[in-house]
């Protein structure tokens, strides 16, 4: 499809356990964000990415979350010994920004994470 | 910095009552944007609306309407006519434009629940 997916779906792990999560964005997109929703909560901006430049970190929780963006492209989010405050959906964005205008972000379906 | 309230936790409306959804946001910028996101109970976002800080006109999209007012620095949504399917949680979310391109920041949400 034309949207932004992500996978899985759902990842259930055990507390002490690396995951990945990944998100493929829109075809052309260049900007790139993830957030993080705890049950029945707002959204968290996490980490974001514009093209090939460093991406803002400045919303990553503890140094446990690292985010990459390949090829300026799909973006992995890696949360390491997860814990059980991580249990959450996290939801990827992009959207096409440009430097005279400012378009919506489109969201992906989300992960849920569940951490036992 | 930047902040958006959004004062309703939950609403209940029954089928055909007009509700108004508040969003109250904390700027210094001059330049910003406004959204209002949908999350229905799927889960995934969908863009409803964005609006620049330069434009106060009133948007009205079919049963939907948006009043943008600086001088109280609010946001709000109007649902006219409310359907089952309007039922969902509403964000209202500011960017900056010093921080183009990079994080929103979203309201806590507002459910609105409508009875049929």
């Amino acid at each position: 499809g034309a949207g932004v997916s992500q996978s899985p779906s759902n990842k259930v792990t055990e507390k002490g356990k690396d995951v990945e999560l990944r998100c493929d964005p829109i075809s052309g997109h260049t900007a790139l964000y993830w957030y993080r929703q705890s049950l029945g909560q707002g959204l968290e901006f996490l980490i974001y990415f514009q093209g090939n430049s460093a991406p803002d970190k400045s919303g990553l929780p503890s140094d446990r979350f690292s985010a990459e963006r390949t090829g300026g492209s799909v973006s992995t989010l890696t949360i390491q010994r997860t814990q059980q405050e991580d249990s959450a959906v996290y939801l990827c964005a992009s959207s096409s920004s440009g430097p005279s205008q400012y378009n919506e972000q489109f969201f992906g379906p989300g992960t849920r994470l569940t951490v036992l | 910095a930047q902040k958006v309230t959004q004062a309703q936790t939950e609403i209940s409306v029954v089928e055909k009552e007009d509700v108004t959804l508040d969003c109250v946001y904390e700027t210094r910028d001059t330049t910003y944007y406004l959204f209002w996101y949908k999350q229905p109970p799927s889960g995934e976002l969908v863009f409803l609306i964005r609006r620049n800080s330069f434009d106060e006109q009133n948007e009205i999209s079919g049963r939907y309407s948006w009043n943008f007012q600086k001088s109280t620095s609010s946001f709000n949504f109007t649902i006219t006519a409310s359907q089952v399917v309007d039922s969902a949680v509403y964000f209202c979310a500011l960017s900056e434009a010093h921080n183009y391109g990079q994080n929103f920041v979203f309201g806590p949400g507002t459910r609105l629940s409508v009875l049929p």
